[in-house]
């Protein structure tokens, strides 16, 4: 069971916004950035945003996110069908001394 | 251009061995954090193993003590072993790297293709 908590599913018609959140802890996103992970399907994992909110080069600006405390949140506006897939999140727990995902959101394009 | 491609995946019985390679282009391993990450069929990612770039290892609680990661800065690769081997194993394994300036951390910028893992007997 992660210690990262994300909502198992989430979905919007195109065009619309869609958010998903992360919980986590003190000695996780309490303490360090989190990031966040695409994965569509048959492919592998790719990092959408870094540190809370910045975006990697590529990734279009509907892609957007926040870190507060000990939680996150993941927003994507204009949805679009290509958007369907699998969205984690991750952050370096430093009890553990190790990373943390969450158990992924899937999301859908109605 | 970076790449990272993942080998030595395949089928393997409970309590056999496996190392896994994560060979590396387009950057030196040995100057970034580089990490195994997991995923069961039909489930979510799992964190693995990570190894910084002085060599300090950090492993996932149900891999310790049966999994080992390695690096061959000669090779530009990142190894995997693999020992006693359980059927909840059973996954695609992904390599990926970290940023450079940081010892460690959750952020991986490019990741493999992955290599399936199946232990079965």
């Amino acid at each position: 069971q992660s210690v990262l908590t994300q909502p198992p599913s989430a979905s919007g018609a195109p065009g619309q916004t869609v958010t998903i959140s992360c919980s986590g802890g003190a000695s996780n996103i309490g303490d360090n950035p989190v990031n966040w992970y695409q994965q569509l399907p048959g492919s592998a994992p790719k990092l959408l945003l870094y540190g809370g909110g910045q975006r990697p080069s590529g990734v279009p600006a509907r892609f957007s996110g926040s870190q507060s405390a000990t939680s996150a949140s993941l927003a994507i506006s204009g949805l679009q069908s290509d958007d369907e897939g699998d969205y984690y999140c991750a952050a370096w727990d430093d009890t553990l001394s190790g990373v943390l995902f969450g158990g992924g959101t899937k999301l859908t394009v109605l | 251009e970076v790449q990272l491609v993942e080998s030595g995946g395949g089928v393997v019985q409970p309590g056999g061995s496996l190392r896994l390679s994560c060979a590396v282009s387009g950057f030196s391993a040995s100057t970034l954090y580089m990490t195994w990450v997991r995923q069961a069929p039909g489930k979510g990612l799992e964190w693995v193993s990570l190894i910084e770039r002085d060599m300090t290892l950090h492993y996932a609680d149900s891999v310790k003590g049966r999994f080992i990661i390695s690096r061959d800065s000669s090779r530009n690769t990142v190894y995997l072993q693999m020992n006693s081997l359980r059927a909840e194993d059973t996954a695609v394994y992904y390599c990926a790297r970290g940023i450079p300036g940081y010892a460690s951390g959750s952020r991986f910028d490019d990741w493999g293709q992955g290599t399936l893992v199946t232990v079965s007997a």
